[in-house]
């Protein structure tokens, strides 16, 4: 099976911060990684799909990049409403999530 | 609007069952793969079960595998899960959701809580 690695596992940042998540597969996932936002007492919301594919609907502070196994999401410019844990997907697998706080 | 609408859950004691269902609405059920995905409380998301559009082919995540059995009725736009020999560790809010190429979970309900304990 393949294993999905999330770094940190939780990130302080400000208002206005531009922050990286990563995310790393045990083996080559070509661009099939997604990243979702969850909120608490929420379910999840795709964010991106693809690797770099920005879901309709989420603002474009929102970026993925990567492919084979190690990919990132950035925010570029963090918003009060961007405080949420982060998850990124392949097939099966989620990784075990990046909280970010304020 | 899409919606998908899980209900059936609750309290159980360990060895018992209890069975999901989640019903869709505002998009054409029929035409895609969906899934059960769970999340055990202030824990992270675990891929649970998945349907092919007519059914045909199911799979799950190992750790339920011949306990959890998961079915649809595209007739009424409808995804079950049945759950059988609980234990502690499935307790868990249960989330249907339905993917779209590269199994990308698009669409999600509000969830249903599963609580196994004596």
């Amino acid at each position: 099976d393949i294993q999905m690695t999330q770094s940190p596992s939780s990130l302080s940042a400000s208002v206005g911060d531009r922050v990286t998540i990563t995310c790393r597969a045990s083996q080559s996932i070509d661009s099939y990684l997604n990243w979702y936002q969850q909120k608490p007492g929420k379910a999840p919301n795709l964010l991106i799909y693809a690797a770099s594919s920005l879901q309709t609907g989420v603002p474009s502070r929102f970026s993925g990049s990567g492919s084979g196994t190690d990919f990132t999401l950035t925010i570029s410019s963090l918003q009060p409403e961007d405080f949420a844990t982060y998850y990124c997907q392949q097939r099966g697998t989620f990784g075990q999530g990046t909280k970010l706080e304020i | 609007e899409v919606q998908l609408v899980e209900s059936g859950g609750g309290l159980v004691q360990p060895g018992g069952s209890l069975r999901l269902s989640c019903t869709a609405s505002g998009f054409t059920f029929s035409n895609y793969w969906v899934s059960w995905v769970r999340q055990p409380p202030g824990k992270g998301l675990e891929w649970v079960a998945q349907i092919k559009q007519d059914g045909s082919e199911k799979y799950y995540v190992g750790s339920v595998r011949g306990r959890f059995t998961i079915s649809r009725d595209n007739a009424k736009n409808s995804l079950y899960l049945q759950m059988n020999s609980l234990r502690a560790e499935d307790t868990a809010m249960y989330y249907c959701a339905s993917e779209e190429t590269g199994t990308r979970f698009v669409y999600w309900g509000q969830g249903t809580l599963v609580t196994v304990s004596s």
